[in-house]
């Protein structure tokens, strides 16, 4: 099966840029989504095609690309940014959608 | 405003099935996949299998497939999600998400989850 690795944690201060990997092979070949997810409630997309904002989704967050990693970036961390986040992409076949294991961000 | 309401809290014994609703609205249901992921409890979200609205067409995630099925009634604008022989370690928050508009792997629009308890 595919997996895609992200780092179990990120602790960064506020105003400072949280940045969170992801790493998978097929990569170069799909593109990545990254997920927002608070203590119960249901995940919220912010970066969708590796670099795209949706409507309604603050500037601070910002997506990029480079090989087998994909990266989100928060700039200017606020509080309310502190949770849950999740890559998500498919194999190289494109049949299988597959999340990463998350990354809680903390935010000092 | 697209809209998924998903249906209530469920208890199941293991080696029960479940089957888990997700009304939509705001939107023409045909014209968007919809997929289900879940979280266990303290867990990561895995996604479990999409489906097109428009033509029946399924993908299922390898380690569910035998257990799963997934439908839907475009009468009534809902996808259904059956999973069977139900153990403990299924139990978790089931979502379903819409897929973006043109996008067959980004979801924009989630529903507000169903807790499935697997439990003797």
């Amino acid at each position: 099966s595919y997996d895609l690795t992200q780092p179990p944690s990120v602790s960064v201060s506020p105003g400072q840029t949280a940045r969170i990997t992801c790493s998978g092979d097929a990569l170069p070949k799909q593109y990545a989504y990254w997920y927002q997810q608070k203590p119960g409630q249901a995940p919220l997309l912010v970066v969708y095609k590796d670099v795209k904002r949706p409507s309604g989704i603050p500037a601070r967050f910002s997506g990029s690309s480079s090989g087998t990693t994909v990266t989100l970036a928060i700039s200017g961390v606020q509080a309310e940014d502190e949770a849950d986040y999740y890559c998500q992409s498919a194999d190289s076949s494109g049949t299988y959608r597959v999340f990463g294991g998350g990354t809680k961000v903390t935010v000092l | 405003q697209a809209q998924l309401v998903q249906s209530g809290p469920e208890v199941k014994k293991p080696g029960a099935s479940v089957k888990v609703s997700c009304k939509a609205s705001g939107y023409t249901f045909t014209s968007y996949g919809i997929n289900w992921v879940r979280q266990a409890p303290g867990r990561g979200l895995e996604w479990m299998g999409w489906i097109s609205p428009y033509n029946g067409v399924t993908n299922y995630a390898q380690k569910l497939q035998g257990r799963i099925t997934l439908t839907t009634d475009t009468a009534t604008a809902t996808a259904y999600m059956d999973l069977r022989s139900l153990r403990s370690d299924d139990t978790a928050i089931y979502y379903c998400a819409r897929n973006l508009d043109g996008d067959p792997y980004g979801m924009d629009v989630w529903g507000q989850g169903t807790t499935v308890t697997v439990s003797s």
